[in-house]
């Protein structure tokens, strides 16, 4: 099992521009939820997904924020435009179901100039 | 709503001594709670969990820990603890709404002397 994949590991954008963020869940789990951490603020809950439609978006900070999840086995975050405040560690995680627990990914890196 | 308290946002111990992280939660209906750790540039890993059942719950790397209802807490303990245990430390509780949304204590920060 290759866990949850995230890429890029790392992105450098400069501010105003389109960032995407990508997301492939565990095989066979179908929630998957997107989390952005920060110093100032911790782990947020942006979005999660179940049995990909979106549950619960509450937590995305505002309308440059949008996530799909066009299938079982793919999601993607976007940014645009981006800003400088949006610079965090983004983080996929999946599960199965709602009495397991959540798998993370390795995190995308997101600096914002 | 659920929330997640860590109140020690760095803890300093000696390697071989015992660990102790305190975690309060609150929730109105029973939680499901979780540990994880995050090493540097690393994702979150699960070191153990409580659904239901026995209170004390052993997870992996030596780790457990307890549930107390009454205290509305969840702190993790390690008996010895070795120079590769540094890392952050992520109390989280769960609540059933058609998945598992967990919200995230602030976490705690954990270093070894050697």
């Amino acid at each position: 099992d290759a866990g949850v994949i995230q890429s890029p590991r790392h992105e450098v954008t400069e501010m105003g521009q389109e960032v995407t963020l990508r997301c492939k869940p565990i095989s066979g789990h179908n929630s998957l939820f997107w989390y952005r951490q920060t110093m100032m603020r911790g782990l947020e809950l942006l979005i999660y997904f179940n049995n990909n439609v979106p549950i619960d978006d509450s937590g995305m900070p505002e309308d440059r924020f949008s996530a799909k999840m066009p299938n079982a086995s793919f999601s993607t975050l976007k940014i645009q435009p981006s800003e400088p405040r949006d610079s965090a560690v983004y983080f996929c995680a999946s599960s199965f179901g709602g009495r397991t627990e959540a798998f993370f990914g390795q995190g995308t890196r997101l600096t914002v100039v | 709503a659920q929330s997640v308290t860590q109140p020690d946002i760095h803890i300093t111990v000696s390697e071989g001594a015992s660990l102790e992280l305190r975690c309060n939660y609150s929730y109105g209906a029973t939680p499901y709670l979780f540990w994880y750790v995050q090493s540097p540039g690393q994702g979150l890993q699960l070191l153990l969990k409580y659904f239901s059942g026995d209170t004390l719950v052993q997870g992996i790397k030596g780790f457990e820990a307890e549930f107390k209802r009454s205290q509305s807490s969840f702190n993790l303990r390690k008996p010895s603890v070795h120079w590769s245990d540094a890392a952050e430390y992520f109390c989280a509780v769960g609540a059933i709404q058609g998945a598992q949304k967990l919200v995230f204590g602030q976490g705690t920060r954990l270093t070894i002397n050697p």
